[in-house]
């Protein structure tokens, strides 16, 4: 399964634009990228996901390099309510049982500060 | 719909005793699956299912039992609670292999 690198931690102002970035340099053709944020102890929700093209929905932006190795979480107008853990995976992908299995990291714990 | 629900919301156990952690979904998913969280630490895989009948395990299923007789239930058993097992156990269903995974509120277990 294709490992995720995120950095531990980022700061953001409130209403600026919240950059978060991934690296997975071993992804495979079939497998997609997806973003999952935890807020303090509550269960992860989902955000986004894509394969290769820019993804976009009203909670956030997903930008995947062409070469696939790695993507970046945009948040547009972040809020304090935004501050969480973010997760980002890669789908295990494949046949079988398996397949769709989320494998977190550690991710990255997003302070949005006023 | 209540979505993904678990019971109990804390749990104190002793070491070596058991216990079955709950969960429901009522959004008719197929997949279900519980994880483990200990402190600063992402989520771990313990055990899946792909449909009633079916389950498997996942990165840490020691000391863990799952089984899935309706769609609605995915009950997690702890069979002799030891110390290792402290943490926030979450389950989660979702439609299809690749779909969005819902995750329940947490159960946080603590074995003394």
């Amino acid at each position: 399964d294709a490992k995720t690198t995120q950095p531990p931690s980022m700061d953001c102002a409130e209403g600026r634009a919240a950059n978060l970035p991934c690296n997975h340099s071993t992804i495979s053709g079939n497998e997609y990228v997806y973003w999952y944020r935890q807020i303090h102890s509550q269960g992860p929700q989902y955000i986004i996901h894509g394969l290769k093209n820019n993804e976009t929905n009203e909670m956030a932006s997903l930008i995947i390099t062409e070469d696939r190795k790695s993507s970046t979480l945009i948040l547009p107008h972040a809020t304090l309510r935004d501050t969480a853990v973010y997760y980002c995976i890669v789908r295990v992908g494949g046949y079988g049982g398996s397949q769709g299995n989320l494998i977190f990291g550690k991710g990255t714990k997003l302070s949005v500060k006023p | 719909n209540a979505g993904v629900t678990q019971t109990p919301k804390f749990q104190v156990l002793k070491t070596g005793q058991s216990m079955t952690l709950q969960c429901a979904q009522d959004m008719n998913h197929e997949y279900m699956s519980w994880y483990r969280q200990d402190p600063g630490m992402g989520l771990r895989l313990i055990h899946y299912s792909v449909g009633a009948g079916i389950t498997d395990q996942g990165e840490v299923p020691n000391g863990y039992n799952v089984s899935r007789s309706t769609t609605e239930d995915f009950p997690l058993r702890l069979l002799s609670a030891a110390p290792s097992q402290t943490s926030v156990y979450f389950c989660a269903s979702r439609y299809r292999a690749l779909n969005e995974q819902f995750f329940g509120p947490g159960t946080r277990l603590t074995v003394l």
